[in-house]
């Protein structure tokens, strides 16, 4: 069955300091990888996709994201996390006019 | 203009009431979609509209009755719905690439809907 995983619930870090949010997908074919972002009460904002071509995708607001085929992930990370990333992620995979989300992470930003 | 405009921003209705949530966007896309998202949960996909037919009906229950009477607008019509319908309506739309698979969703700002 195709399956979105976010392994993480919820993750703490402090600000300054790097971050990594993991993704894995289980489809018959490599889908369309996206990662959105939702602050509370409001719509979904796209950090960043991936289509095919290079697996290291760049995003908005210093996210970026690697492609790993061969471990069926597609995980974001930020070098230098700030106070205004508090809030929850999804990754999303696409095929045909199917979009479906994982469970999302809950990023909490300590000071 | 990459904007999807979704009315009421809220809205509270009674079991017994008839509503409607609307859509609009302008960007010429050509996939429209509906999703639910209950408080601490991922979206759920709702309905799909591609080239203005719909595509995908994820089971939903007949009191959700989707339409989509052009390419810009997709409403959602509310008839007798439970209080536990009550959560955050998604609209989006996306274009449909070349290899039939939509691109990346453009999400409006949603209808907090509460039913009483």
């Amino acid at each position: 069955a195709q399956s979105v995983t976010q392994p993480d619930i919820h993750i703490t870090v402090s600000e300054g300091a790097s971050l990594e949010l993991r993704c894995n997908y289980s489809y018959g074919a490599t889908p369309y990888l996206f990662w959105y972002v939702q602050s509370p009460g409001q719509g979904l904002q796209l950090l960043l996709k991936y289509f095919s071509g290079d697996t290291l995708v760049q995003g908005i607001k210093g996210f970026e994201a690697e492609f790993k085929r061969s471990q069926s992930s597609f995980n974001l990370r930020k070098p230098s996390v700030h106070w205004s990333d508090a809030a929850e992620y999804f990754c999303a995979v696409s095929q045909n006019n199917d979009m479906r989300f994982g469970a999302g992470t809950r990023l909490t930003v300590k000071p | 203009d990459t904007e999807v405009t979704q009315t009421p921003k809220h809205l509270v209705m009674g079991m017994t009431n008839k509503k409607s949530l609307k859509c609009e966007q302008h960007m010429g896309h050509r996939a429209m979609y509906w999703y639910k998202q209950k408080a601490k949960k991922p979206p759920e996909l709702m309905f799909v509209y591609s080239y203005e037919k719909l595509s995908i009906n994820e089971s939903v229950p007949s009191r959700f009755s989707p339409e989509c009477p052009n390419s810009s607008l997709l409403n959602l019509h509310l008839h007798a719905l439970q209080p536990e319908d009550s959560a955050l309506y998604l609209c989006a739309s996306s274009q449909i690439r070349t290899s039939g698979n939509t691109g990346e969703l453009f999400f409006g700002e949603g209808s907090r809907l509460t039913v009483l």
